[in-house]
């Protein structure tokens, strides 16, 4: 079972570039979340869906864009890159049973900006 | 908004002793709680999960009960191992302002010597 994918694993960029983070689940979630991992930070929420077409905005959207066109996809852009982008991502998918939402997490995207 | 506070870390023992880490939120409703668990270099998973008040969670030897009248969800484990070595992260998830993405604590780390 694949359950969430991410790509790249690790990525290196300069000040100024942009990119974008993928993430594919195929575990037809509905729900699906961006987080970034800091030192002492724990995981802060970027940008969540809750399902294709709708997104919104987490505890630290600035400088990051989302979509969802599909169930499966949720990618994360940068647009322009600057050293305090430069974190661990993480993405997760989610489900619901009853009210109980459980999440699923890939593996994570090392960025570092220069 | 939903919050969970967990105690900070590292959380530093050796291999048999008794293990603790503390757990509380604060939410509206009733929520379900996790416990998370990050080993080095990968992502995040599932521990275990109570779904209502005075619900046991249990996996791999270590017991969370969800109390509601201390809003607490503390993580034990009678004796701990070097590969329990990990962050642990506490989260909550249900109905959360209309959506169901999971908040999390900051993470707490657990480090196992032999």
């Amino acid at each position: 079972n694949a359950g969430v994918t991410q790509t790249p694993k690790f990525q290196v960029l300069k000040t100024g570039q942009s990119m974008t983070l993928q993430c594919a689940q195929d575990m037809n979630h509905e729900y699906m979340s961006w987080y970034r991992q800091d030192p002492g930070m724990g995981l802060r929420l970027i940008h969540y869906s809750v399902g294709a077409g709708i997104t919104d905005q987490g505890e630290v959207p600035n400088g990051y864009n989302v979509s969802r066109s599909t169930t499966e996809d949720f990618p994360l852009r940068l647009l322009s890159a600057a050293p305090s982008q430069t974190s661990v991502y993480f993405c997760a998918s989610s489900y619901l049973s009853g009210e109980v939402a459980e999440a699923f997490f890939g593996q994570g995207t090392r960025l570092t900006v220069v | 908004g939903d919050s969970v506070t967990q105690m900070e870390g590292p959380v530093t023992l050796s291999e048999e002793a008794f293990l603790t880490i503390n757990c509380t939120y604060t939410a509206t409703g009733y929520p379900s709680l996790f416990w998370y668990v990050q080993y080095p270099g990968e992502g995040l998973q599932l521990l275990l999960k109570a779904t209502k008040a005075d619900d046991k969670g249990s996996n791999k030897g270590f017991e969370a009960t969800y109390r509601k009248e201390t809003t607490s969800f503390h993580l034990e484990k009678g004796s701990v191992q070097v590969s329990d070595s990990a962050v642990y992260f506490c989260a909550l998830g249900g109905p959360s302002g209309g959506s169901y993405i999971p908040t999390f604590g900051r993470g707490t780390s657990l480090i196992v010597h032999p």
